[in-house]
């Protein structure tokens, strides 16, 4: 069965610094993978996905992905954090014996200094 | 595109009674929906997963008697809490698959806060 793990439970960053989420996944094939962001209450956006061709990914809000198959790893990155960007950060593996399913990593909630 | 809303937003219920919980694929057709629970500062979990026309597959440790849920049409699954108890209170979210996109896409609702007194 396919897991994934966001080792970081609390990141926090000053407005304007770069931004670094970590995602590890397992799963024996090529895994689709997915970043969601969750606001207080709300249910989830989705940021980016991938699940072929161009390894670097990039999706809405200025954020981008990189996945490196040879270190089970798909880190979520943003260049300039903005007090809007802090938020709850899951990061999700679909895979195709799973019936369609998700699974989402543990989240990490990110906080933004002014 | 790919909305997906959920009715209501909060529910507050007295224990021993029952709530139903609808999520709605609002601008496509829906064959498949999905029904999480997420804890305080916790990760989601997927409880079961609803296919139109048919019934609900659950994982396992969930109580398909205690969650009903019932898919009758392309564009509304509800989630049913029976008789709830105050350990049910938790947010739900639910969310929906577009069959004409890229199949391992959820489009998620805004969830659900059931809070069970």
């Amino acid at each position: 069965a396919q897991s994934v793990t966001q080792p970081d439970i609390h990141i926090t960053v000053s407005e304007g610094a770069s931004l670094e989420l970590r995602c590890n996944y397992s799963y024996g094939a090529t895994p689709y993978l997915f970043w969601y962001v969750q606001s207080p209450g709300q249910g989830l956006q989705l940021l980016l996905k991938y699940f072929s061709g161009d390894t670097l990914v990039q999706g809405i809000k200025g954020f981008e992905a990189e996945f490196k198959r040879s270190q089970s790893s798909f880190n979520l990155r943003k260049p300039s954090v903005h007090w809007s960007d802090a938020a709850e950060y899951f990061c999700a593996v679909g895979a195709k014996n799973a019936g369609n399913m998700l699974t989402f990593g543990g989240g990490t909630r990110l906080m933004v200094k002014p | 595109g790919a909305v997906v809303s959920q009715h209501p937003s909060w529910v507050i219920c007295k224990s021993g009674t029952s709530v139903k919980i609808e999520c709605r694929s609002l601008d496509f057709q829906a064959t498949t929906m999905f029904w999480y629970r997420q804890f305080p500062k916790q990760s989601l979990m997927l409880m079961a997963t609803s296919n139109e026309g048919s019934k609900a597959t659950y994982e396992q440790g969930v109580e398909k008697d205690k969650f009903l849920i019932n898919h009758a049409s392309l564009t509304l699954s509800t989630l049913t809490v029976t008789s709830a108890h105050p350990e049910d209170s938790s947010f739900y979210i639910c969310s929906a698959r577009d069959p004409t996109g890229f199949s391992y896409e959820q489009y998620f609702g805004p969830g659900t806060r059931l809070t069970v007194t």
